[in-house]
């Protein structure tokens, strides 16, 4: 089956700071998405990015659907954004996860 | 409904009794989906519905795990004869063709 890894594992920013975190997948995709898992739990869709770049205020996500791999940019980060970033992709009939990076944006 | 509804929100159930889990999908999304995440844990794939079939249901952990969707719309998740290792939160998700999923809030499930 698809593999997704996904790096860092944890990673710890100052608020206002930026960050890149990666996905890389193991074979063609083409439903790439992007999740945030709050302290909460809630399961929050940021992207569907099949291939591209798209940006949603803060947060934008680029795909090289050829490279097999995805990237999400989180631009001054805020305390609101800490919790567990998943990228998940695979067939139509369903997604592989990959294993998160937990993010923690301190004051 | 505007969002995925799940119901309970929790369930506490003794070792060996049968539970529901409910999932109400948005309205008109066609694909539904079952996962489950364990403590600390990635998600786990459990079965796909597209309408009232389930073409994948190839996640399902053992026979005692059932599913079903009507009317295209409400599904359930059965259990029987819980055991402690079925403690998790179970997950629904629903969504239409090249859109992401929308995710319920999930069932946390503590079987003791």
């Amino acid at each position: 089956g698809i593999q997704v890894e996904q790096s860092p594992p944890d990673l710890i920013l100052q608020e206002g700071a930026n960050s890149t975190l990666r996905c890389n997948f193991s074979d063609s995709v083409n439903n790439l998405q992007w999740f945030h898992q709050n302290p909460w739990g809630q399961l929050i869709n940021l992207f569907y990015i099949p291939s591209g770049t798209k940006q949603n205020g803060r947060l934008s996500a680029t795909t090289v659907a050829t490279e097999r791999y995805s990237l999400l940019y989180i631009s001054s980060s805020q305390t609101t954004d800490s919790g567990v970033y998943f990228c998940a992709t695979g067939t139509a009939s369903k997604l592989t996860f990959g294993t998160g990076t937990r993010l923690q944006v301190t004051l | 409904g505007a969002g995925v509804s799940q119901s309970p929100s929790n369930k506490v159930t003794e070792k060996g009794k049968d539970v529901e889990l409910r999932c109400d999908p948005i309205s008109g999304h066609t694909a539904l989906y079952w996962y489950r995440q364990s403590l600390g844990q990635g998600l786990e794939f459990l079965i796909y519905f597209q309408g009232n079939s389930a073409p994948d249901k190839s996640g399902l952990p053992s026979d005692r795990f059932s599913a079903e969707r009507t009317g295209g719309s409400v599904s359930t998740l059965t259990i029987q004869r819980t055991q402690q290792e079925d403690s998790a939160v179970y997950l629904c998700a629903s969504s239409t063709a090249n859109y992401g999923y929308t995710f319920g809030s999930g069932t946390r499930l503590t079987v003791v």
